[in-house]
């Protein structure tokens, strides 16, 4: 099955510690997005990649980093830097060739800190 | 920075009635999409709008890109229960670059 799946679906930490949130797709997809989500809040985005080993900052980068090592994966770590880093995050990838871009998101991770 | 509008926040109808959504940008935009989330889920995506007053349909649901592509519409004729959700608009402004901004979103619920 082709799809883009992400890791663990619920992610419980302690506040200061910096966690990683998993991201991989088997769609050969070019580009790849991070956004956060808040409760009844639309998607913000964090970082996102259209090209391996290369990545731009969203609008709420601070307190985040990710890679871009291969084409699949995306990982994204939240830092202890990150103030208020309990929400829900959600991936997304898309073929960059051609008219569609449609982004194609994972089942999301929601991650809180205690 | 680019920021996409989005009205109104909260829709509630009765199921048969008709629901629309709007999103608004201050400049032009490269491109539109809109996207499907429904509760505890993951945005679905639902159409992409790239020329200027452009009209496309879905079934029920009818998306506009206005002439100066700077606004969106998406207008659902008579609701279904499966119409629950919320939905999103995406805009992208510079060709080249593949990030798109968010709209806040439209919480439609629909009394059976």
């Amino acid at each position: 099955d082709g799809g883009i799946t992400q890791s663990p679906k619920y992610l419980f930490r302690k506040e200061g510690q910096n966690v990683t949130l998993s991201c991989e797709q088997n769609l050969n997809h070019d580009a790849m997005y991070w956004y956060r989500q808040d409760p009844g809040q639309g998607l913000r985005l964090i970082y996102y990649s259209q090209i391996v080993n290369d990545f731009q900052k969203g609008d709420i980068a601070e307190g985040y980093s990710v890679s871009r090592e291969k084409k699949e994966s995306f990982p994204l770590t939240v830092t202890s830097a990150q103030k208020n880093p309990t929400a829900f995050y959600l991936c997304a990838s898309t073929l960059l060739a051609g008219e569609g871009n449609e982004q194609f998101f994972g089942p999301g991770t929601r991650l809180t800190v205690l | 920075g680019q920021q996409v509008m989005q009205i109104p926040q909260y829709q509630h109808v009765q199921e048969g009635e008709d629901f629309t959504t709007y999103c608004n940008s201050s400049t032009t935009l490269s491109n539109i999409q809109w996207y499907k989330q429904r509760p505890g889920g993951h945005p679905v995506f639902l159409i992409q709008l790239v020329k200027s007053g452009e009209v496309k349909k879905q079934k029920r649901l009818t998306f506009q890109f206005g002439e100066a592509k700077k606004n969106s519409s998406l207008h659902i004729t008579a609701t279904q229960t499966t119409d629950v959700g919320t939905y999103f608009c995406a805009g992208r402004w510079a060709s080249g670059t593949y990030k798109y901004i968010f709209g806040t979103g439209t919480r439609l619920k629909v009394l059976a």
